[in-house]
């Protein structure tokens, strides 16, 4: 599977857009990019996923570059429940096995 | 559907005891995976199944794990004998090949082992 780095943490203002990004340069052709997240103690849920265009979903969109080496998921009006760490997974579409990564702490303020 | 369902939520256990962790997968989904989660570790990937059958177990620490999927409502992840650096929650997901591989996780299964 594709590597993948995320920053260790983020602060976001409580309302305000939440972007979190995702580097993944060495993504090949058919793998998809996942995001999950996971709230204090509980099983990591997924959020959204993409190939190459822009993906929209009730809980958030998820932007890719043209050249698809990097990704950003957008909370368009994070809350205090949106505390979580947040998992950039880059994946192919038959193969079932996910490695997270060490993630990104997302950490919503009022 | 209730979900990818784990008992217990909670198990303290004495080093050198046989510890069972169980998992019910969301009914109908044809793959199901074993998570360990420590705080130095993160989140990985123990073992998983398609169909009932075993397909990859490379993350399997040592012998003293093993797993089970007797039925395709039911798994088990068993630890004998257990040793205080086996603390961790222990997560169990399910997901179905037809929808991509979106993983649906359990509640977990917090283990002391003291």
């Amino acid at each position: 599977d594709a590597k993948t780095t995320q920053p260790p943490s983020m602060d976001c203002a409580e309302g305000r857009a939440a972007n979190l990004p995702c580097n993944h340069s060495t993504i090949s052709g058919n793998e998809y990019v996942y995001w999950y997240r996971q709230i204090h103690s509980q099983g990591p849920q997924y959020i959204i996923h993409g190939l190459k265009n822009n993906e929209t979903n009730e809980m958030a969109s998820l932007i890719i570059t043209e050249d698809r080496k990097s990704s950003t998921l957008i909370l368009p009006h994070a809350t205090l429940r949106d505390t979580a760490v947040y998992y950039c997974i880059v994946i192919g579409y038959n193969f079932n096995k996910f490695y997270f990564g060490s993630g990104t702490k997302l950490n919503v303020k009022p | 559907d209730a979900g990818v369902i784990q008992s217990p939520r909670h198990e303290v256990t004495e080093m050198g005891q046989e510890v069972t962790l169980r998992c019910k997968p969301i009914s109908g989904h044809d793959y199901l995976f074993w998570y360990r989660q420590t705080m130095m570790r993160g989140l990985e990937l123990l073992i998983y199944f398609n169909n009932n059958v075993p397909i990859d177990d490379s993350g399997m620490p040592e012998d003293r794990f093993s797993a089970k999927m007797p039925n395709a409502s039911f798994s088990t992840l068993k630890i004998q004998p257990s040793e205080p650096r086996d603390s961790a929650v222990y997560f169990c997901a399910s997901s179905l090949m037809g929808q991509g591989p979106e993983a649906f996780f359990g509640q977990g299964t917090r283990l002391t082992v003291v």
